[in-house]
């Protein structure tokens, strides 16, 4: 079964460091770019950061560049996001997304992790 | 990166079909064929209905399409379904090799 599995979430002070994770199987993680997506509560889907299959080419929304740092091990089936300076506004629920693959979409989806930023 | 406009809400009652639009500007919608759809029920996450602006994934319903004019793209449920009530995403691509989604669209089977 094609399965995207996040961890990592939780509950951190502003100004805070969290590292998420999301684990890949039932496909060839090393041949897909695979995204972050987020959702804050009540709110819509917001695109944070993607990284193609051979870590070449990374992007970053701008709300979070300078912040977040997005990373992936292939030999480990790994997507890693890196999450520093962590705002009030960054509290969201953390979707890993695979790409379709030959084209621009998210296909697969994990379940999501909770991320909460308060004091 | 501004959000691509979706309306708010729309309902429909069951076997009617009804449409849900999504604009944006020229770097994005207007100017590729990237535009994708996701359905989104409480508590789960996403799941792509449509991606290049009218392609339907293996098992998605071809009671599900969608088309793209100018700078508006549009997903069209026809025959609708209790199971259908969920909110809808799009999402286009754009010139700064970024993705960006609309707000949103609650759907609302009546």
């Amino acid at each position: 079964e094609v399965q995207l599995v996040e961890s990592g979430g939780g509950l951190v002070k502003p100004g805070g460091s969290l590292r998420l994770s999301c684990e890949a199987s039932g496909f060839t993680f090393r041949s897909y770019n695979i995204n972050w997506v987020r959702q804050a509560p009540g709110k819509g889907l917001e695109w944070v950061s993607s990284i193609s299959s051979s870590s070449s080419y990374i992007y970053y929304a701008d709300s979070v560049k300078g912040r977040f740092t997005i990373s992936r091990d292939n030999a480990k089936n790994s997507l890693y996001l890196q999450m520093n300076s962590l705002r009030a506004e960054d509290t969201a629920v953390y979707y890993c997304a695979r790409d379709l693959g030959g084209t621009w979409a998210f296909e697969i989806w994990g379940q999501g992790t909770m991320v909460t930023v308060s004091s | 990166q501004s959000a691509l406009t979706q309306p708010a809400s729309v309902s429909g009652s069951p076997g009617q079909s009804i449409t849900i639009s999504c604009t944006g500007p020229t770097s994005d919608v207007g100017g590729y064929s990237y535009v994708s759809w996701y359905q989104q029920h409480p508590g789960k996450a996403p799941k792509l209905m449509i991606y290049d602006v009218s392609n339907r994934p293996s098992g998605v319903s071809n009671r599900f399409s969608g088309s793209k004019s100018g700078n508006t793209a549009s997903l069209t449920i026809s025959g609708l379904q209790a199971e259908d009530e969920a909110d809808y995403y799009c999402s286009s691509y754009t010139s700064s090799s970024v993705w960006v989604f609309g707000g949103g669209t609650k759907l609302t089977v009546l």
